[in-house]
């Protein structure tokens, strides 16, 4: 079974400082990591994808296969990137997605 | 960008009644969508995976009587809850993809229902 864990529910961090999202995921094949981002009163948006190797906003996500991490990252944090965050996961040749909980960013300005 | 529209966001209803709450994309076709639900607090959970001219797949644990989808066009996928009650309550979000296997979905606003 495919499971995605996010351990923390609520991150608040000072603006300027650096931001993790921790993302660590159980999947028996291999996997193609996202995540979500969900603004406050805004639909649920793509953030990034592990396959794009890309930086979106500022923020980076590199999966670890060793440590099955897919954790969100940003060197400097803006007011602008508090939102919920999830992370999320799909096996090859699948649409279907399974997210895990979600973590609230807040970014205390 | 491709876009997800879904309708009502939010409706009241009262116990017993049906709701039919309707997901289209709206510049790109979709033979595929899903259908989520998100209780208070809570992460996304995916109820059944609507296709366009075949049944629905469902999760386990979600009734295919009271939660009846319908995906007549490839733009158009309806989710109707029927006979409502109080605990049917919550979010429901609708996603589609663009494209093939592993593109990114794309989200409706999501239905807030309140079954009174």
């Amino acid at each position: 079974a495919q499971r995605v864990t996010q351990p923390e529910k609520l991150l608040s961090v000072f603006k300027g400082a650096p931001v993790e999202l921790k993302c660590n995921y159980s999947y028996s094949g291999s996997p193609e990591l996202f995540w979500y981002v969900q603004y406050s009163r805004q639909r649920l948006q793509l953030l990034l994808r592990h396959i794009s190797r890309e930086s979106i906003k500022g923020f980076t996500a590199d999966l670890n296969k060793g440590e099955t991490s897919f954790h969100l990252k940003k060197p400097f944090a803006q007011e602008e990137d508090s939102a919920m965050y999830y992370c999320a996961l799909t096996g090859a040749g699948s649409y279907q997605l399974t997210f895990g909980k979600g973590t609230k960013l807040s970014v205390i300005p | 960008g491709a876009v997800v529209s879904q309708h009502p966001s939010w409706v009241i209803c009262k116990s017993g009644t049906s709701v039919k709450i309707e997901c289209r994309s709206l510049d790109f076709q979709a033979t595929t969508m899903f259908w989520y639900r998100q209780f208070p607090k809570q992460s996304l959970m995916l109820m059944a995976t609507s296709n366009e001219g075949s049944k629905a797949t469902y999760e386990q644990g979600v009734e295919k009587d009271k939660f009846l989808i319908n995906h007549a066009s490839l733009t158009l996928s309806t989710l109707t809850v029927t006979s409502a009650h109080p605990e049917d309550s919550s979010f429901y979000i609708c996603s589609a993809p663009q494209g093939s296997y592993n593109s990114p979905l794309h989200f409706g606003n999501g239905t807030r229902l309140t079954v009174t």
